[in-house]
């Protein structure tokens, strides 16, 4: 089945310092899968951070940008100067609109951002 | 913005037990899903849901039943509580396919079965 990869558990860095969050997919369809960010503050519910749908793509928000690299099946997520705000956990998902009735989103385990000042 | 709420947000529950958890939309959307995480995983499928009084499995139903009575509600029930089922749940809903594909996700249920 399709699935998506985030190597990092557990992120700590200074604040103004940059942070990457590495993502990659597998997706068992020929077609391209659409690529999210979500986003979980402490006591919310993950909300949408930013997504791409076509491949070579790049999506932003909040300061956040990640480039959709179907070569690599890669989608990291970089800030170039986090905020002790950006503290939460990071999720990286794909979707398949190929057909199904599902529409369901395939998450990574999730990457738990820590800004020190 | 769209709304997802979750009810209980968290619950202890005892081994054997039935627990239903609730979950309630405002956003006019036709699809509803229900995932779980467990400590160091992602988010994965357990029940979803594309109209009123109908529900399909995701990829892990085993021990879960899901109920729809109106677009916007969806419950799910744990009829046999497990210590396995200790885990966050997760309530989300999004229009229906071939229109806007963003799921909009509650706050979450932490369920622990003791």
């Amino acid at each position: 089945g399709d699935s998506v990869t985030q190597t990092e558990g557990q992120v700590t860095v200074s604040e103004s310092k940059s942070l990457i969050i590495n993502c990659t997919y597998s997706a068992t369809s020929i077609a391209y899968p659409n690529l999210f960010w979500y986003v979980r503050y402490p006591g919310e519910g993950l909300q949408l951070l930013l997504k791409v749908i076509t491949a070579g793509q790049k999506g932003s928000s909040r300061g956040f940008e990640a480039t959709y690299n179907k070569e690599t099946t890669s989608f990291h997520l970089q800030k170039a100067s986090v905020q002790e705000s950006d503290s939460a956990v990071y999720y990286c998902a794909l979707s398949m609109n190929t057909g199904g009735l599902s529409g369901k989103l395939t998450f990574g385990e999730g990457t738990q951002v820590t800004v020190i000042s | 913005e769209a709304a997802v709420t979750q009810s209980p947000r968290s619950k202890v529950a005892v081994t054997g037990g039935k627990v239903t958890l609730s979950c309630h939309q405002t956003n006019n959307h036709d699809y509803m899903y229900w995932y779980r995480q467990d400590t160091g995983h992602g988010l994965r499928l357990i029940h979803y849901s594309y109209v009123a009084d109908s529900t399909e499995k995701g990829d892990i139903p085993d021990g879960y039943k899901a109920s729809r009575p109106s677009q916007e509600n969806f419950s799910l029930i744990l009829e046999l509580a497990s210590l396995s089922q200790t885990a966050v749940y997760f309530c989300a809903s999004r229009a229906g396919l071939g229109g806007e594909d963003t799921q909009y996700f509650g706050p979450g249920t932490r369920l622990l079965v003791l």
